[in-house]
C-alpha cells in the first residue's frame, strides 16, 4: 500500500533560519505529490504540489521537488517567518487508486522572533 | 467559489446529546470526506463519498457515528449518543477524482467539545 512518512515534530527554529521538513513516501504506482499546511484554528490549505519526477512545487518562499529516485518530497524554505508557524502535512495520491490522498502524520513547525 | 462551508465552527454539547454537524462541499466536486483531528491520533479519515454515494466508512469509529450526503452540495456526519471522546475537530473535504495532481480542498472544520 501507500504511506508518507515525515519528520517528527516539533520543529522550532529563529526567524530567517533555513527550514527543512523531511518526507519520504512508498507507493504502488506513480503518485502526486502534495504539501498541506494548517494554521492554528484553521483547517488543511494546499502549500504546493508536483505531479511528476524532478517537478519542483514552489509557494510562498516554500519549496519541494519530487525526487523518484530517493522516494522524497523534502519542503524547504530559505527564510522562515513568525507567520509560518504551522502543521506541515506531506501527502500523496495515485489516479489508480481514486485519486485519494494518503497522509504523513504532520510536522509542527514554531519559529520563534 | 466560496470554498468548502462547515457548520457550526464550534459545538459544545452535553454527553448523550444528538451532534450534527455539515459540510458544503465546492459546487463540481464529486468526492466528499470527513475527517476527525485529535492530538493523540492525528488527522483520521472517517468516511468518504463519489457521486453522493458512501464509498468506505471503515475509518467511522462505531455505529454512533453515522454520515448521508443527500445531494451534491449536503453532507452531514451525526453523533448520537454522542460522548466526551468524541471531542474532536472534525473536517468536510471536497476533491474532483479525475485527473492527476488533484488535492483536496478542506473546510475550516467543527470544533466539537462534549462535556
Amino acid at each position: 500500500g501507500n504511506s508518507v512518512t515525515q519528520m517528527e515534530g516539533p520543529v522550532t527554529l529563529s526567524e530567517e533560519a533555513f527550514l527543512t521538513i523531511n518526507c519520504t513516501y512508498t507507493a504502488t504506482g506513480y503518485p502526486s505529490l502534495f504539501w498541506y499546511v494548517q494554521y492554528p484554528g484553521e483547517g488543511l490549505q494546499l502549500l504546493l504540489k508536483a505531479t511528476k519526477a524532478d517537478d519542483k512545487g514552489s509557494n510562498k518562499g516554500f519549496e519541494a521537488t519530487y525526487r523518484k529516485e530517493t522516494t522524497s518530497f523534502h519542503l524547504e524554505k530559505g527564510s522562515v517567518q513568525v507567520s509560518d508557524s504551522a502543521v506541515y502535512f506531506c501527502a500523496l495520491s495515485e489516479k489508480n487508486a481514486g485519486n485519494m490522498l494518503t497522509f504523513g502524520g504532520g510536522t509542527r513547525l514554531m519559529v520563534k522572533p | 467559489d466560496a470554498g468548502v462551508i462547515q457548520s457550526p465552527r464550534h459545538e459544545v454539547t452535553e454527553m448523550g446529546q444528538e451532534v450534527t454537524l455539515r459540510c458544503k462541499p465546492i459546487s463540481g466536486h464529486d468526492y466528499l470526506f470527513w475527517y476527525r483531528q485529535t492530538m493523540m491520533r492525528g488527522l483520521e479519515l472517517l468516511i468518504y463519498f463519489n457521486n453522493n454515494v458512501p464509498i468506505d466508512d471503515s475509518g467511522m469509529p462505531e455505529d454512533r457515528f453515522s454520515a448521508k450526503m443527500p445531494n451534491a452540495s449536503f453532507s452531514t456526519l451525526k453523533i448520537q449518543p454522542s460522548e466526551p471522546r468524541d471531542s474532536a475537530v472534525y473536517f468536510c473535504a471536497s476533491s474532483t477524482g479525475t485527473g492527476r495532481g488533484y488535492g483536496y480542498t478542506f473546510g475550516s472544520g467543527t470544533r466539537l467539545t462534549v462535556v
